[in-house]
């Protein structure tokens, strides 16, 4: 009931290609998705975040896109950078208590962007 | 500013022993968290302070670990009688106390119990 499955494990994208990364969840009351960016040695550190009421979200070269009937939600980045490749989780929660730090984690995926 | 503190930043112990965590959150931020990441996984919820009150504690896997926050500030997650079972990273996490405000993670305490 609380997982979040991440997928896939790991992606290579090419400089200047789009980067998919998809989850999905079964707890239906979550309201809160971000996805975090981590680097090796660092701790994770927020990168875009949606709410279930809009279907889309863009913050420059990144977009969240929510499918909630299907209990979906996946990450898109345009024009991948070698500076992107980091390990990315999708997490979820519910922003609407006060709890909303208590986050669900995704299992990871592994981005590598070749120059 | 200042991030989120951790110390130590490695922490390696024998089987049996007692070990402390510190945490030192971005000041002024009234929420504190603990995660653990196991390599190659997402972070795991452990337990959760609004300012020195233990709000949720449901993610602490038993009665062998334990966290508190006295003065609503530097938190210690302590590890009583470490079993191998326990290495892992542990991550502290601060944030203001309003909805959705993001975490700001710290960059952990790596346990190794030998």
């Amino acid at each position: 009931q609380q997982q979040v499955k991440q997928s896939p494990q790991s992606l290579i994208v090419q400089k200047g290609g789009i980067s998919i990364i998809n989850c999905a969840y079964e707890n239906t009351a979550f309201d809160y998705f971000p996805w975090y960016q981590q680097f090796p040695g660092k701790g994770p550190a927020l990168l875009i975040a949606i709410r279930p009421d809009v279907s889309e979200k863009k913050e420059g070269r990144f977009t969240i896109s929510f499918n909630k009937s299907a209990k979906q939600f996946s990450l898109h980045i345009m024009d991948s950078q070698p500076g992107d490749s980091a390990t990315y989780f999708c997490a979820a929660s519910t922003a609407g208590g006060t709890s909303y730090g208590k986050l669900t984690f995704g299992q990871g995926t592994i981005l590598t962007v070749h120059p | 500013g200042a991030g989120v503190s951790q110390s130590p930043r490695y922490k390696v112990t024998k089987r049996g022993q007692d070990v402390a965590l510190r945490c030192d959150p971005i000041s002024g931020h009234v929420s504190l968290y603990w995660y653990r990441q196991a390599l190659g996984q997402g972070p795991e919820f452990l337990t959760y302070f609004n300012y020195e009150a233990q709000q949720d504690k449901s993610g602490l896997p038993n009665d062998r670990f334990s966290a508190e926050r006295p003065e609503g500030s530097i938190s210690t997650l302590t590890i009583q009688r470490t079993e191998q079972r326990d290495s892992a990273m542990y991550r502290c996490a601060s944030s203001r106390r309003t909805a959705a405000s993001p975490l700001h993670f710290g960059n952990g305490t790596r346990l190794t119990v030998t």
